[in-house]
């Protein structure tokens, strides 16, 4: 199994809701990531967790709340969000985190209102 | 830090064309080189890597060479065909710079091919 499953594919919220988004992968790996992109733009690094624990967080706003219960599972919980947070966030994940070679999901696409 | 630079987009070109997408980085120390593909609606998928200088990845047709000495990585593919069209990410891996954990991505280029 090669597959990074990300859910739900499409999220509408407002500003005032909370959701989260999921991130399954069971290669084994010990690194997993969340994305953030944006319409015909690369995507840009949010956090990354190393062996379940939280090794790099880039300056994410706190309205943005990564979880990770063990080590196939990413959350992502997302609260008080404004409309420019729409985007494509994808998961991630890769064997170590010296990052190398990534494998990526098919994101879930969200609309804030 | 490091950085990617991919040549502007977009790329328009006929089916059986050959594509170049040219890539250049800046990075200390040894990094990895990666093509990475996103066709609408999905996610990245690795295209192709290479791990040390003058190392060639393939896949799919496409190739890219590593060179240390003009820091390239330009992507080619001898006869494109309508299905690659999509987005194209040049990104690079330091495990052993500032940039540990994390891909370094280029802009990004749009191939469109044509019938």
């Amino acid at each position: 199994d090669t597959e990074v499953t990300q859910t739900p594919k499409h999220l509408v919220m407002g500003m005032t809701n909370k959701k989260s988004l999921k991130c399954e992968q069971h290669m084994g790996h010990r690194a997993m990531y969340w994305y953030k992109q944006k319409a015909k733009k690369p995507p840009e690094l949010m956090f990354v967790y190393s062996y379940e624990k939280l090794s790099i967080n880039e300056s994410v706003p706190s309205r943005f709340s990564p979880e990770c219960p063990n080590s196939s599972l990413l959350n992502l919980h997302l609260h008080a969000l404004q409309p420019e947070d729409s985007a494509l966030y994808l998961c991630a994940s890769s064997e170590g985190p010296s990052a190398g070679e990534l494998f990526f999901g098919e994101g879930s696409r969200l609309t804030v209102l | 830090g490091d950085s990617v630079t991919q040549m502007e987009g977009p790329v328009t070109l006929s089916e059986e064309a050959f594509l170049t997408i040219n890539c250049t980085y800046t990075a200390t120390g040894y990094p990895s080189l990666f093509w990475y593909v996103q066709y609408p609606g999905e996610g990245l998928q690795l295209l192709l890597k290479a791990t040390k200088a003058d190392d060639k990845g393939s896949n799919k047709g496409f190739e890219a060479t590593y060179r240390k000495e003009t820091t390239s990585f330009h992507l080619e593919k001898g006869s494109v065909q309508v299905s690659d069209s999509a987005v194209y990410f040049c990104a690079l891996s330091n495990a052993g710079g500032t940039s540990y954990g994390k891909l370094t991505f280029g802009q990004g280029t749009i191939l469109t091919v044509h019938p």
